[in-house]
């Protein structure tokens, strides 16, 4: 049961530049959920979904945007990458009817020049 | 949204017990209080969760205060591989964006 799968997770960008970071969960999850970690804060909560065809803003969605076609896959897409957006990138899913917490991924490392 | 306060860091000897606070003091009647950890270079991991009894299960166990202004989350013997930030999250299970990841305590374990 490989969980919550994040890919890349390394990345460089450049200012200006666009990419999507991949998150894919295997558990048959609804609810999915984006989150940035700045060093030594916190984490906030970009956009998530409820399922497949449902998405939402949360605290932080400026320069973002996602998708959630299938139940498996909650893709994050930045189009026009700023210095502001450098981070960790955390993905999360959820069953909620199970209410064992969030599985998260391992991250994406992203970093803007 | 209700608020958490806990202590930025913490200390403590290996195989010793860990009582890691939580104040939340404008909590509402509906919000569960849940604990994550994040151990280093990871992301968050599910530690435990409750409304309004104690709770036990095989990470940790979790005790809410009668008025439940705050909690604990007690590690009974602290490992190496329990070093890590600890998050106490208030939310409820009707809301789907209110998981709020604070600063959280860095505990530190010393051998």
């Amino acid at each position: 049961n490989a969980g919550v799968t994040q890919t890349p997770k390394f990345r460089i960008l450049k200012i200006g530049q666009s990419m999507t970071l991949q998150c894919a969960q295997d558990m048959n999850h609804n609810y999915m959920y984006w989150y940035r970690q700045d060093p030594g804060m916190g984490l906030k909560l970009i956009y998530y979904s409820v399922g497949a065809g449902i998405t939402d803003k949360g605290e932080v969605p400026n320069g973002y945007n996602v998708s959630r076609s299938t139940t498996e896959d909650f893709p994050l897409r930045l189009e026009l990458a700023a210095p502001s957006q450098t981070s960790v990138y955390f993905c999360a899913s959820e069953d909620r009817s199970l209410n064992y917490g969030y599985t998260f991924g391992s991250g994406t490392r992203l970093t803007v020049v | 949204d209700a608020k958490t306060t806990q202590p930025n860091s913490m200390e403590s000897n290996e195989e010793e017990p860990v009582h890691l606070p939580c104040n939340h003091s404008t909590i509402s009647g509906t919000d569960y209080i849940h604990w994550y950890r994040q151990l280093p270079s990871q992301g968050p991991e599910y530690v435990i969760h409750g409304l309004t009894s104690n709770v036990n299960n095989r990470m940790a166990s979790l005790a809410i205060a009668e008025d439940r202004k705050s909690s604990t989350l007690i590690l009974h013997r602290a490992t190496l591989r329990d070093a890590a930030v600890y998050y106490c999250i208030l939310s409820r299970p009707y809301n789907n964006n209110d998981m709020r990841f604070g600063a959280g305590t860095r505990l530190t374990v010393k051998p």
